[in-house]
């Protein structure tokens, strides 16, 4: 599976658009975009997935790039809940990499008050 | 209410001593896979399954044992050649490898 990189820390005002990006410059064809996230001591959620398309759902928005180098996942209107750390993974479908998922560091979102 | 339960919470272990973390699943998933977490770092897989009577060995799986004799059960057995064995425990599942995964709430393993 390809590897991606995240800052390791955000802030954003409650009530503002949280925008966090995701670099997965060697993502190969057939290569999925997921987010998660965890707010600490919990175990992770997942918040949206995508291809080429970009992804809405109740949770976040999902924009990823033409050539699918870069991705970003949006929270339109950020509050103190989403305070957790993101995860962004590439993953491929049913031949090919390794089962499960591969859960870097992540983005560490606060949001301010 | 469908989910998966870890228990216990919190589990402290002694030295040379195997401990069993539980991981039950009400989703009818086929796939369920065990993590560790370190404090300010990423999951790391250690074991997981794809059917019943069968799992392969994650990234670290050293010190570690698991069966999987019902569908919807999973436990980990940390082992006493686990010799770092203080970490978070995440327990997931999935309906099959390729879709999203449904995780526990966790298991804090301390060693006294």
């Amino acid at each position: 599976d390809a590897k991606t990189t995240q800052p390791p820390s955000m802030d954003c005002a409650e009530g503002r658009a949280a925008n966090l990006p995701c670099n997965h410059s060697t993502i190969s064809g057939n290569e999925y975009v997921y987010w998660y996230r965890q707010i600490h001591s919990q175990g992770p959620q997942y918040i949206i997935h995508g291809l080429k398309n970009n992804e809405t759902n109740e949770m976040a928005s999902l924009i990823i790039t033409e050539d699918r180098k870069s991705s970003t996942l949006i929270l339109p209107h950020a509050t103190l809940r989403d305070t957790a750390v993101y995860y962004c993974i590439v993953r491929g479908y049913s031949g090919g990499g390794a089962d499960g998922l591969t859960f870097g560091k992540g983005t560490h979102l606060i949001i301010q008050p | 209410d469908g989910g998966i339960t870890q228990s216990p919470k919190y589990l402290f272990r002694k030295e040379g001593q195997n401990v069993t973390l539980s991981c039950e699943q009400n989703l009818n998933h086929d796939a369920m896979y065990w993590y560790r977490q370190d404090p300010g770092q990423g999951l790391r897989l250690i074991y997981y399954s794809q059917i019943v009577n069968d799992f392969q060995k994650g990234d670290i799986a050293e010190g570690y044992s698991v069966s999987r004799e019902k569908k919807e059960s999973f436990p980990l057995t940390v082992t006493s050649a686990q010799k770092n064995p203080t970490a978070f425990y995440l327990c997931a599942s999935s309906a099959d490898r390729d879709e999203k995964l449904f995780f526990g709430s966790g298991t804090q393993l301390s060693v006294l």
